[in-house]
């Protein structure tokens, strides 16, 4: 299958937890990678692998795998989070790459 | 410093041919995948395609297989996206995009995005 599916919305208050799931059968296989998106500007890889952040990224971010489902917790969000977030991971085949639909996250 | 950086916005008309580019450096560019992402105006991610340099070994998605070709110069570090014939739904940002390592594709280093319209 080459498809990943996330919700299209999700708010949380500031300071608290939220979490972002992407399901799809190729998750059983390979890691989601995530990526946070403001308005204007390129896509920035927040979280990847089993549970890695690249330099830079706050420690507020973690990932996380269960079966088919792949999660992005944001533990005590910032007002600075309110952004699209996508999961990425390749195709079960392993042939080509796949982007989740994206979650609109509003910081309330 | 890891870069990528991509030409110019261009604007076209429907028919034309186009070719744009991503150079990279900071990195061995015949050592790392480098591959483009699509964004439709309001709309989502979309992987295209990737190849790797080193070997020219090229995977597209199967959206996009046959639609765009993917191509590298790897004497002057540069990875190009070109279409034969654009259409007005061509008409999106691309990026392109340098994965973590060999095996994990997760998309580390980004370039700047190059807008291209396609438009009568």
């Amino acid at each position: 299958s080459s498809e990943l599916t996330q919700d299209p919305a999700v708010s949380v208050a500031l300071g608290q937890t939220v979490r972002i799931t992407c399901q799809g059968d190729s998750l059983r296989s390979y890691y989601a990678s995530w990526y946070q998106q403001k308005p204007g500007q390129a896509p920035v890889l927040v979280i990847y692998g089993k549970n890695n952040r690249p330099s830079g990224i706050p420690d507020r971010f973690s990932g996380s795998s269960s079966g088919n489902t792949a999660s992005l917790t944001i533990t005590g969000a910032q007002a600075e989070d309110e952004a699209d977030y996508y999961c990425n991971s390749r195709d079960s085949s392993g042939n080509h790459g796949v982007f989740g639909g994206g979650t609109k996250l509003t910081v309330l | 410093e890891v870069q990528l950086v991509q030409s110019g916005a261009e604007v076209k008309k429907p028919g034309e041919s186009l070719k744009i580019s991503c150079k990279g450096s900071g990195y061995s560019f015949t050592s790392y995948w480098i591959g483009w992402v699509r964004q439709m105006p309001g709309k989502g991610l979309e992987w295209m395609g990737i190849i790797y340099p080193g070997d020219s070994d090229t995977r597209y998605s199967p959206s996009f297989q046959g639609q765009v070709t993917i191509s590298a110069d790897k004497s002057i570090s540069t990875a190009y996206l070109q279409w034969s014939s654009l259409k007005a739904s061509d008409t999106a940002m691309y990026y392109c995009v340098r994965p973590t390592g060999y095996f994990d594709w997760s998309l580390q280093v980004w370039g700047q995005g190059t807008l291209v319209t396609v438009s009568s």
